[in-house]
C-alpha cells in the first residue's frame, strides 16, 4: 500500500491532453519533498521523465510537463501519441518512513 | 554515456540468499549513489533503498531492514544488492539506478536493465 495514490488508468485519443495525479500527504509532498515521474514502456526499465516537479531531462519531449498543488502533483501529456502508451509512476520521499523513498501506485496510459 | 549493467537472472529456493550486481560506467562512480527498486510480476515499483558510493552510507526501506545489504566496490565501480531469507514474495525484477542526490529528495536518472529473481521450491 503506497502513500502516494495515482489513478489506475487514464486514456485519450491521439492528440489529446491527459493528466495523471499523484496524491500524497503532509508527510511527503506536503512536507516539501520533490516529486519525480518515470515512464515504463512494456517490458523495459523505467525512464526518468520529470524531476523536481517540473524539470525535464535532456531528450524528453516538452509534451510532458509536471506541476504541484498542495499535497498533490500532476503529470500532463499534451498531444498524446501512440508511443506514450505506458505505465507512469510518481516518486517522492516520506518523513513518516524515516525519509525513505516511495513510488506511487502507478497509472496505465492507454491511447485510444 | 552512462551505463548500468546488471547481472543475469537468478533462481533461488525459499530461505536462500541472492546477490545482484550493477556495474556502472560513463561517469565518476563516487559522485553519485545507487538506488535499488523492485517490481513484482504485474505490480508497481517498490523503493528498496540506496547507497552513497563515496562513503557507503545506506538507507533502506523499513520492510527490508535486517534482510537487505547494499554495498559498493569503488575499484570496479560496481554496486551490489544482497537479500536474505528469500520467500516467493521476493520474486520479481530488481533494478539498480543512478541516484542523484537532492536535499528535497533524490531521483534516479539512469537505470539498469533489470535482473529477474525467481524464488521457487
Amino acid at each position: 500500500q503506497s502513500v502516494l495514490t495515482q489513478p489506475p488508468s487514464v486514456s485519450g485519443a491521439p492528440g489529446q491532453r491527459v493528466t495523471i495525479s499523484c496524491t500524497g500527504s503532509s508527510s511527503n509532498i506536503g512536507a516539501g519533498y520533490d516529486v519525480h515521474w518515470y515512464q515504463q514502456l512494456p517490458g523495459t526499465a523505467p525512464k526518468l521523465l520529470i524531476y523536481a516537479y517540473t524539470n525535464r531531462p535532456s531528450g524528453v519531449p516538452d509534451r510532458f510537463s509536471g506541476s504541484r498543488s498542495g499535497t498533490s502533483a500532476s503529470l500532463a501529456i499534451t498531444g498524446l501519441q501512440a508511443e506514450d502508451e505506458a505505465d507512469y509512476y510518481c516518486h517522492s520521499y516520506d518523513s513518516s518512513l524515516s525519509g525513505a523513498g516511495v513510488f506511487g501506485t502507478g497509472t496505465k496510459v492507454s491511447v485510444l | 554515456q552512462v551505463l548500468l549493467v546488471q547481472s543475469g537472472g537468478e533462481v533461488k529456493k525459499p530461505g536462500a540468499s541472492v546477490k545482484v550486481s550493477c556495474q556502472a560506467s560513463g561517469y565518476t562512480f563516487i559522485d553519485h549513489g545507487i538506488g535499488w527498486v523492485r517490481q513484482a510480476p504485474g505490480q508497481g515499483l517498490e523503493w528498496m533503498g540506496s547507497i552513497r558510493a563515496d562513503n557507503g552510507h545506506t538507507k533502506y526501506a523499513q520492510r527490508f531492514q535486517g534482510r537487505v545489504t547494499m554495498t559498493t566496490d569503488t575499484s570496479t565501480t560496481t554496486a551490489y544488492l544482497a537479500l536474505r531469507s528469500l520467500t516467493s514474495d521476493d520474486t520479481g525484477v530488481y533494478y539498480c539506478a543512478r541516484d542523484i542526490s537532492s536535499y528535497e529528495g533524490d531521483y534516479f536518472d539512469y537505470w539498469g536493465q533489470g535482473t529477474l529473481v525467481t524464488v521457487s521450491s
